[in-house]
């Protein structure tokens, strides 16, 4: 089984809808990470937890919200979907500050 | 603002050949440094990092990696290429303060 587990791995949606993408990991991280990868520009920083009652913004959080339900949990929302958000995302944990990163397997996500 | 940056989007070698894949970065204070490699349809697998210590790093799958503080580089290496070694290769930073950063990525590409 994956230690990081992104669902749903793939989602056509329509603009305007409300989408959940969902991570949960297995590996006792503290810290959890949404990126989001578009050709050429390498991953983008969307939203970071460090633990539960931690959230912060990255560099591209506008028209994103995060929850952290649990140290397990960790899900990401677009309140109302745009084509621009068409891309790959994923999820990541990490364990203090100088582990390394673990990700998912990624949410292709389209928006028409 | 902190930033990593990856100068070449795509590098050719020959099978056999040594290989480098360029990272400099501009960040505050001694920020922990590392590479990671995403084969196609598959989510990002970490490769090696840096913290403190020897300039040389060594990694998965023969890979090292070298720092140097004055250059602010970290410059991926690998003394002879295999055709499988053909990815997509990310150079990630976290400055003191916690959040991983990425560059661009840097297609390699491995010719027989």
């Amino acid at each position: 089984d994956a230690d990081v587990t992104q669902t749903p791995r793939n989602r056509i949606t329509k603009t305007g809808k409300r989408i959940m993408l969902e991570c949960s990991q297995t590996k006792g991280h503290d810290r959890m990470y949404w990126y989001r990868q578009d050709p050429g520009l390498g991953l983008r920083l969307i939203y970071y937890s460090f633990d539960v009652k931690d959230i912060n913004k990255g560099e591209i959080s506008d028209g994103y919200s995060v929850s952290r339900q649990a140290q397990a949990k960790f899900s990401l929302s677009l309140e109302s979907a745009i084509p621009n958000q068409t891309a790959l995302y994923f999820c990541a944990t990490s364990l203090g500050f100088g582990g390394e990163a673990f990700f998912g397997q990624g949410t292709r996500l389209t928006v028409v | 603002a902190q930033s990593v940056a990856q100068p070449e989007d795509q590098v050719k070698v020959a099978e056999g050949n040594p290989l480098t894949v360029k990272c400099t970065y501009s960040v505050s204070g001694n920020p922990y440094l590392f590479w990671y490699v995403q084969y196609p349809n598959r989510g990002l697998q970490f490769l090696l990092k840096y913290i403190t210590g020897d300039n040389l790093v060594k990694g998965s799958y023969g890979f090292e990696a070298e720092f140097n503080k004055s250059q602010t580089s970290f410059h991926l290496k690998k003394p002879s290429a295999l055709v499988s070694d053909s990815a997509l290769y990310f150079c990630a930073v976290r400055p003191q303060g916690g959040k991983l950063i990425f560059g661009q990525g840097t297609e390699l590409s491995v010719k027989p």
